[in-house]
């Protein structure tokens, strides 16, 4: 089993819906949570990152953390065509020093318009 | 804005040639690392370096070998290209301590043939 789970996709929705996109996870030692934008061709971009349970706002993207159940969730409201995209989770522990991040293998959204 | 740079977008080399990948970072970062991203298969881990001269494999070490001499420099090299190392291979930067999260370059598509 991998230590991090995602959807691949692809997810196709209309312009101006909302988009979850999740991940679960087996490791109870992670922290920090991230999630990143992909375009195609391209290098992944950090989008948000969050620090153990709770949500995060940022503009029309709320990451929500939920430890007790090892999920994370990245909302995207009001979607538009430019979030057409591969999206990444990522995560890492806390234990000091250099800690390795674990990727999700990501999902690939659509937003037609 | 975090700024890491790569040498080549797209990179065509035939089977045992010696590749050089090399990948400049500008945020004074400690860690560095390389990548290759598969379809299906995510992320996968090659090197990575915490200081200058330092090294750790990552998950995939196997038929790559790496060079840091400057901070902001890290090289990954190809001793003996194979086809089955066509992919796309994707740098990564980030501070020692901290909330981990790395900042990625454009990336560099290797095709050997």
């Amino acid at each position: 089993q991998k230590e991090v789970e995602q959807d691949p996709g692809p997810l196709s929705v209309p312009e101006g819906a909302i988009v979850s996109l999740n991940c679960t996870y087996s490791n109870s030692a992670f922290q920090y949570f991230m999630w990143y934008r992909q375009y195609s061709r391209k290098g992944p971009e950090l989008l948000m990152y969050t620090y153990s349970s709770g949500n995060k706002e940022d503009g029309r993207f709320t990451a929500q953390v939920d430890k007790s159940s090892k999920y994370i969730s990245l909302f995207i409201r009001d979607s538009q065509p430019s979030d057409s995209a591969t999206y990444l989770c990522a995560m890492k522990g806390n234990s000091g020093g250099y800690q390795k991040v674990t990727f999700g293998t990501g999902t690939k959204l659509q937003v037609i318009p | 804005d975090v700024k890491v740079t790569q040498s080549s977008r797209y990179l065509v080399k035939r089977t045992g040639e010696k590749v050089f990948l090399e990948c400049v970072q500008d945020m004074d970062h400690e860690n560095m690392f390389w990548y290759r991203q598969d379809p299906g298969l995510g992320l996968r881990l090659i090197y990575f370096s915490y200081d200058v001269k330092m090294k750790e494999k990552g998950d995939i070490p196997e038929g790559y070998s790496v060079s840091r001499e400057k901070k902001e420099r890290f090289s990954l090299i190809l001793e003996s290209a194979s086809t089955n190392q066509t992919s796309m291979y994707l740098c990564a930067s980030s501070f020692w301590t901290g909330e981990g999260e790395q900042y990625f370059g454009p990336g560099t598509r290797l095709t050997v043939t």
